[in-house]
């Protein structure tokens, strides 16, 4: 199985400052990389697949890069409505495995 | 606009059998080879895959799972379904359906899930 880590697990941040989230798979994946927004007692919304497609309906401020094992999601200018938890997902193979979530907090 | 939603019971008591149908609608569960999931997620813990199906029945289990667990679909109704065994408290979770993107395994339609508690 693949596995999926990622940094940190929670990060407090004010609004309009850049937010950077990593995950690291356990081996290559390509680009088979998605990025998923969660907010309480909501189901998770998929933002970016591909590592860097933004899902459609998705703000801007959103974005993802990386290929291989190491990947990124930036938030460019933290909006009040992105403190939520974040949480990558391998795509490339069954079974599928999600990374242990960061939760942005306000600071 | 396709839609996903979980039924099922919300209480289950330790060691019997859950049992979760996932009713897909704004579109037809047979339309495309799409593999529909199943993630769970535990009070305040993350995300956890627990397997998927096509229409044709062709299944992929979690391995940590799978000697629990049994995912079926019926075409005619539009549905997918989950059962797990032997269900302990650490079972209990929010239990998700969901659909994938077109021919990929990310999944872009979800369920707004069902709270699975397991008590006696």
């Amino acid at each position: 199985d693949i596995q999926m880590t990622q940094s940190p697990s929670s990060v407090s941040a004010s609004v309009g400052d850049r937010v950077t989230i990593t995950c690291r798979a356990s081996q290559g994946i390509s680009s088979w990389l998605a990025w998923y927004q969660q907010k309480p007692g909501r189901a998770p919304k998929l933002l970016i697949y591909a590592a860097s497609r933004l899902q459609s309906g998705v703000p801007s401020r959103f974005s993802g890069s990386g290929s291989g094992t190491d990947f990124t999601l930036t938030i460019s200018s933290l909006q009040p409505e992105d403190f939520a938890t974040y949480y990558c997902q391998q795509a490339t193979s069954f079974p599928l495995t999600f990374g242990g979530g960061t939760k942005v907090e306000i600071k | 606009q396709l839609q996903v939603q979980e039924s099922g019971p919300g209480l289950v008591k330790p060691a019997e059998t859950l049992s979760l149908t996932c009713t897909v609608s704004g579109g037809s569960i047979s339309s495309s080879s799409y593999y529909w999931g199943w993630i769970r997620q535990p009070p305040g813990r993350g995300l956890e895959w627990i397997g998927s199906i096509n229409y044709k029945g062709s299944t992929y289990y979690n391995p940590s799972l799978e000697s629990r667990l049994t995912i079926s679909v019926d075409t005619s109704q539009n549905q997918f379904s989950l059962k797990l065994n032997s269900m302990t408290a650490t079972d209990t979770a929010v239990y998700y359906c969901a659909r994938p993107r077109s021919g990929y395994l990310e999944f872009d339609s979800w369920g707004q899930g069902i709270l699975v508690t397991v008590s006696s």
